[in-house]
């Protein structure tokens, strides 16, 4: 089992400019989650699904966009990128109470 | 929005001592208190978490410590080791399903 994998894992854009990241899971898990991580800011989380076709906004979900079309893949979706956004983002998925998290992507936007 | 504050923000401690990493929650409606453990460059895994129907928990150096009362929980690191040196985050259930509101962590060094 793969578990929780993210692509890419570096990215760099420019102000304005768009993008998506993939994370797939091979756990068959219900649960989904996406969440961005800074300095002294912790883990935040920006949208979540319960389910296939469903999601849900979290703590800090303006800006960004997501969709569950199939059980296995979340994907978080940037329309115009802002350097607030730089930042690294960890998708995870859950059977249960337990997550587990993807390697990280590292979102630069200058 | 429901809140986890997690203290001290950083912490040093010597070789075998003993870490200490405090959380306090809002949200009661939840039956769930996990510790994250993140090295870096890496995604957060769970270290150990316990339901609180127990004031206690120990998974061989790792113990939480709960108290339901003044809505606390606390990891303790017995005999720390070099290889413990990570980012500690407590979180609490937060939203539907599973969507859990993560402290802003603990950054431990343990110096040898």
């Amino acid at each position: 089992n793969a578990g929780v994998t993210q692509t890419p894992k570096f990215r760099v854009l420019k102000t304005g400019q768009s993008m998506t990241l993939l994370c797939a899971q091979d756990m068959n898990h219900e649960y989904m989650y996406w969440y961005r991580q800074d300095p002294g800011m912790g883990l935040r989380l920006i949208h979540y699904s319960v389910g296939e076709g469903t999601t849900a906004k979290g703590e800090v979900p303006d800006g960004y966009n997501v969709s569950r079309l199939k059980k296995q893949n979340f994907l978080l979706g940037l329309e115009s990128a802002a350097p607030s956004q730089t930042s690294v983002y960890f998708c995870a998925s859950s059977l249960s109470a337990e997550q587990y998290f993807g390697p990280g992507t590292r979102l630069t936007v200058t | 929005q429901q809140q986890v504050k997690q203290s001290p923000q950083s912490l040093i401690v010597q070789k075998g001592g003993i870490s200490i990493i405090n959380c306090a929650y809002e949200n009661t409606a939840f039956d769930y208190f996990p510790w994250y453990q993140q090295f870096p460059g890496k995604g957060p895994a769970l270290l150990i978490a316990i339901r609180p129907d127990v004031s206690e928990k120990k998974e061989g150096r790792f113990t939480i410590s709960f108290n339901k009362s003044a809505k606390q929980f606390s990891l303790h690191i017995m005999d720390s080791q070099p290889g413990d040196s990570a980012t500690y985050f407590c979180a609490n259930l937060g939203g539907a399903g599973t969507a859990l509101i993560f402290g802003k962590g603990t950054t431990l060094s343990v110096s040898s």
